[in-house]
């Protein structure tokens, strides 16, 4: 089976843009999360969806958004894209319940410049 | 509230010395599960283990062992007889089991442990 896969790998962008971070989970997992690795640090926990509701939302400006779709695919979206918000953006999926172990995607990595 | 604590921040070994590396977490639920995720250079997060905390059995998995100490808060991993392939950083993780924060990880910074040949 395919693993959680996200979309773009890379992304360069300019301050005060947008942009939107894909994440595809494992399939027959019901729960995504979101995390925000700065470099040097461990990750940051984003948002967390189960069964296309929000479950919990980290420590986050409103800029950063996200939802999850009826085939439990997620968006992440940053909006007035800031220096600060360079790093790698990972997805996690678990099965059926958000307590059980998360299995990560390769993450995209954002650039702001 | 909750913590994870790795202090070590890079460690260094040469090929097939045993190593351990150091979690220590703070939490005030009495229902948890702690984790450990290996990151190598590729930059994604590898499950490792998950551990409730009910359960102080240590475990191995061939060269790879926990000790769940509840008594001091600890969650430590170790590699015996360390390989190149094991070079990454290593993650220590946390999550309650009950409440608002049901589910989301708390991570330490991380270990780094490069081995060399």
């Amino acid at each position: 089976d395919a693993g959680v896969t996200q979309s773009p790998t890379h992304l360069i962008k300019t301050r005060g843009q947008q942009v939107t971070l894909r994440c595809s989970p494992i399939s027959g997992h019901k729960s995504v999360s979101w995390y925000q690795q700065v470099l040097g640090q461990g990750p940051q926990f984003i948002f967390q969806y189960y069964e296309k509701e929000e479950r919990g939302r980290g420590n986050f400006p409103d800029r950063f958004s996200a939802r999850q779709f009826p085939n439990y695919s997620s968006e992440l979206n940053v909006n007035a894209l800031l220096l600060g918000d360079s790093a790698l953006y990972l997805c996690a999926s678990s099965g059926r319940d958000v307590s059980y172990e998360q299995y990560f995607g390769p993450g995209t990595r954002l650039t702001v410049t | 509230a909750q913590k994870v604590t790795q202090a070590q921040t890079e460690i260094s070994v040469v090929e097939k010395e045993d190593v351990t590396l150091d979690c220590v977490y703070e939490t005030r639920d009495t229902t948890y599960y702690l984790f450990w995720y290996k990151q190598p250079p590729s930059g994604e997060l590898v499950f490792l283990i998950r551990r409730n905390s009910f359960d102080e059995q240590n475990e191995i998995s061939g060269r790879y062992s926990w000790n769940f100490q509840k008594s001091t808060s600890s969650f430590n991993f170790t590699i015996t007889a360390s390989q190149v392939v094991d070079s990454a950083v290593y993650f220590c993780a946390l999550s309650e089991a009950r409440g608002s924060t049901l589910g989301r990880l708390y991570f330490g910074r991380g270990t780094q442990l490069t081995v060399w040949p």
